[in-house]
C-alpha cells in the first residue's frame, strides 16, 4: 500500500518562473491538505481540498498561489512567478475519507528553491 | 484551537524513557490533544491522540491529567531514531481539520 507521493522531490525554478508541485494521496483518500516549511520556522498550514472541491484556503497567500484537487489524477499546487521567498519545502498530507480521527499522512515533500 | 506550550528541546539517552510535556491550560472539554513527530527533513508522522483517558500504541504512551491542562508524552525505550521535533496540536472534534503545528520539542537521544 504505497503512502503519499510527491513529486518532484527537489525542484530548482528562477525567479519569475512556474512551479508545480504534485500530491498523489493514499489509495481511498479523499482530503488532501498542503503545508508549508520555511527554512529554520515550523510547519504552516497552506490549504485543505476534497476532490473538486477546496474547503479551506485560509493559509494561502492571496496572490500567485492555487491548488487544485481534480476527480482523476493528483492534487496540484502551482505558484506563478516564484520569488526567493517561496524557497522551502512544500508537505502534502492525506487522510482517509470518513476517519474517526485525525491521523494525515504526510508525504515526503518537495524542496523548492528559487533562485 | 487552544495554544500549547512545550519546552524547546530535551536529550534523552538511548534505551530510557523519553517524557515529553505538554501545557495546554485554555483546553475546551471537545478538544482532543494529538502528538506528531517530524524526523529530520522528512514529513511529518502521527503518533497518538487522546480526549481524557490515557492511551496507549504501538508508539507510545499519553497521559493527560485529570484537569486536562497538561499531558505527556512517553516513548518508553527511546532509540536513535527517534530523534525529532514532537508536536503537541490540540484540536476540536471534527476529523479533517488542519494541523497547526507550533515550534515543538527538538528531542536528542544519545548514546
Amino acid at each position: 500500500n504505497a503512502g503519499v507521493m510527491q513529486n518532484p522531490r527537489h525542484l530548482v525554478r528562477r525567479r519569475g518562473q512556474e512551479a508545480r508541485l504534485r500530491c498523489s494521496p493514499m489509495k481511498g483518500h479523499s482530503h488532501v491538505y498542503w503545508y508549508r516549511q520555511l527554512p529554520e520556522e515550523g510547519l504552516k498550514f497552506m490549504v485543505y481540498l476534497q476532490k473538486e472541491n477546496i474547503i479551506d484556503e485560509s493559509g494561502m497567500p492571496k496572490e500567485r498561489f492555487s491548488a487544485e484537487f481534480p476527480k482523476e489524477g493528483p492534487s496540484i499546487l502551482r505558484i506563478q512567478q516564484v520569488v526567493r521567498g517561496d524557497s522551502a519545502a512544500y508537505f502534502c498530507a492525506s487522510l482517509k475519507s470518513g476517519s474517526s480521527y485525525n491521523e494525515q499522512f504526510f508525504g515526503p515533500g518537495t524542496r523548492l528553491t528559487v533562485l | 484551537d487552544a495554544k500549547t506550550t512545550q519546552p524547546p528541546s530535551m536529550d534523552c539517552a538511548e534505551g530510557r524513557a523519553a517524557n515529553l510535556p505538554c501545557n495546554h491550560s485554555t483546553i475546551s472539554g471537545n478538544e482532543y490533544v494529538y502528538w506528531y513527530r517530524q524526523i529530520h527533513s522528512q514529513g511529518p508522522q502521527y503518533i497518538i491522540h487522546g480526549l481524557k483517558n490515557n492511551e496507549t500504541n504501538e508508539m507510545a504512551s499519553l497521559i493527560i491529567t485529570e484537569d486536562r491542562k497538561s499531558s505527556t508524552l512517553i516513548l518508553p525505550h527511546a532509540t536513535l531514531r527517534d530523534t525529532a521535533v514532537y508536536y503537541c496540536i490540540v484540536m476540536g472534534p471534527g476529523t479533517a481539520s488542519k494541523l497547526t503545528f507550533g515550534t515543538g520539542t527538538r528531542l536528542q537521544v544519545t548514546l
